[in-house]
């Protein structure tokens, strides 16, 4: 077991809604990422935070936004939902000072 | 060309065999992590490593920075090691995957 908590576990949702993830870091990461993977392909990354800032930021539109906490918790937000968002999301925590990544066991977002 | 490239996509074994994963990449890096992704979708990190080589029980991960290749090797394969195992290169600010090589382990 990791330390890295994702919730829901899976997500069934209709096009043009919104959805909230979260990820609760393993105890000390200050830096978080978040991944979308479809099925059969390699996860994307999406975007990092560090100390509740966006640091980094893959090829995805801006209804894909985040948050992190003063916890180091943090959420994916993603608006006006599309089909093509249905995939695996998973989030990684680390301490910035050590490469390492713990990942969480992901959310299955389902959009119909 | 993708960044990450992983060979064979799909891998089948006999119990017992010895395996090799290959990675290669184009992009610059600061370590390089091998996951192993079972059904269900749980990602776990089997190796960090930035040079050399790291061994952890039957698993062996190499890399050559300046090559820019790096492999990961199951010694006494067991079906308990079917999984997708991922390659993937980061650097300071994100880290990129490789599809993934399917391995199936048949007793």
């Amino acid at each position: 077991e990791t330390g890295v908590t994702q919730s829901p576990t899976h997500l069934i949702k209709t096009r043009g809604q919104q959805v909230t993830l979260r990820c609760s870091s393993q105890s000390g990461h200050n830096t978080v990422s978040w991944y979308q993977q479809a099925l059969g392909q390699g996860p994307q990354f999406i975007f990092q935070y560090y100390r509740e800032e966006e640091n980094g930021r893959g090829n995805f539109p801006p209804r894909f936004s985040g948050l992190q906490f003063p916890n180091y918790s943090s959420e994916l937000n993603v608006n006006a939902l599309e089909l093509d968002d249905s995939a695996l999301y998973l989030c990684a925590s680390r301490d910035r000072r050590n490469t390492e990544a713990f990942f969480g066991q992901g959310t299955r977002l389902t959009v119909v | 060309k993708n960044e990450v490239e992983q060979s064979p996509q799909n891998l089948t074994a006999q119990e017992g065999e010895f395996i090799t994963i290959n990675c290669s990449y184009s992009v610059g890096i600061s370590a390089l992590h091998w996951l192993q992704q079972h059904p269900g979708g749980g990602i776990v990190s089997l190796f960090m490593l930035s040079s050399g080589k790291k061994k952890h029980g039957r698993l062996i991960a190499t890399i050559n920075i300046q090559e820019k290749h790096s492999s990961l090797h199951i010694t006494a394969s067991h079906p308990r090691d079917s999984a997708v195992y991922i390659c993937a290169p980061y650097n300071n600010n994100d880290m990129r995957f490789g599809a993934g090589t399917r391995l199936t382990v048949k007793p």
